[in-house]
C-alpha cells in the first residue's frame, strides 16, 4: 500500500521566516496530494491540496509542489505568523484513491 | 451546515465494556470515513462507506471492531470488548462525491479505555 512519510517531524521558525516540510510516498499511481492543518485539540482541517496534472498551487501564503518524477510534494508556509503554529499532515491517494495520511510535522512559529 | 457531528466528546470506560461512537456526516455527502489517531501510528483509515455502504474495512484493527451507516445521517462505530490500547481520538470524516473531494472532519471522540 501507499507510505506516506514527512520531514523534519518537528520545524521551529522564527515568526516572519518562511517554513517548508516535505512529504515523500510510494505509489506511482498516486494523483491527489491534500495537506491537513491541525491545531493542539482540534479537528484536521484542509488547508491545500494539489492534483498530479499540476506542478504548484498557491494560495495567498501557502503553496504547494509536486513532484512526480521523485515522488514527493511540499508546503511552503511564507511570511509566518504564531497562528501558523500547527501539526501539518500530508496526505496521498493510493491507487485505489483512498488517502494514506503521513505522521504529521509540528511547526512552531517563536513571536 | 454545522458539519460533521460527533458524540461523546469524551469517553472513558473500562477495559472489557463496549463502546459506541456516533457521527453525523454533512448532509448530502455520499462518503464518510472513520479515522482513528494515536501518537505512534498517526492518523489510520479504518473504514469508508459510499452511500451507506461499507466499501473498505481493511484498515480495521480486530473483529472487536465494527462499524455501520443505517441512513445517510447517521453512523457508528463499536469496539467490544474495549482494550487499554483502543485508547485513541476517533474521527468522522465525510466528502461529497469521491475520496479525493475534500474530506470534512468531525471534532473527535477522545477514548480512554482503563
Amino acid at each position: 500500500g501507499e507510505n506516506v512519510e514527512q520531514h523534519p517531524s518537528t520545524l521551529s521558525v522564527q515568526e516572519g521566516d518562511s517554513a517548508v516540510i516535505k512529504c515523500t510516498y510510494s505509489d506511482s499511481a498516486s494523483n491527489y496530494f491534500p495537506w491537513y492543518k491541525q491545531e493542539l485539540g482540534k479537528r484536521p482541517q484542509l488547508i491545500i491540496d494539489i492534483r498530479s496534472n499540476v506542478g504548484e498551487k498557491k494560495d495567498q501564503r501557502i503553496a504547494v509542489t509536486l513532484n512526480k518524477t521523485a515522488k514527493h510534494f511540499s508546503l511552503h508556509i511564507t511570511e509566518t505568523q504564531p497562528e501558523d503554529s500547527a501539526v501539518y499532515f500530508c496526505a496521498a491517494s493510493d491507487g485505489n484513491n483512498r488517502l494514506a495520511f503521513g505522521k504529521g510535522n509540528q511547526v512552531v512559529v517563536i513571536p | 451546515d454545522a458539519g460533521v457531528i460527533q458524540s461523546p466528546r469524551h469517553e472513558v470506560t473500562e477495559m472489557g465494556q463496549e463502546v459506541t461512537l456516533r457521527c453525523k456526516p454533512i448532509s448530502g455527502h455520499d462518503y464518510l470515513f472513520w479515522y482513528r489517531q494515536t501518537m505512534m501510528r498517526g492518523l489510520e483509515l479504518l473504514i469508508y462507506f459510499n452511500n451507506n455502504v461499507p466499501i473498505d474495512d481493511s484498515g480495521m484493527p480486530e473483529d472487536r471492531f465494527s462499524a455501520k451507516m443505517p441512513n445517510a445521517s447517521f453512523s457508528t462505530l463499536k469496539i467490544q470488548p474495549s482494550e487499554p490500547r483502543d485508547s485513541a481520538v476517533y474521527f468522522c470524516a465525510s466528502s461529497l462525491g469521491s475520496l479525493t473531494d475534500t474530506q470534512y472532519f468531525g471534532p473527535g471522540t477522545r477514548l480512554t479505555v482503563l
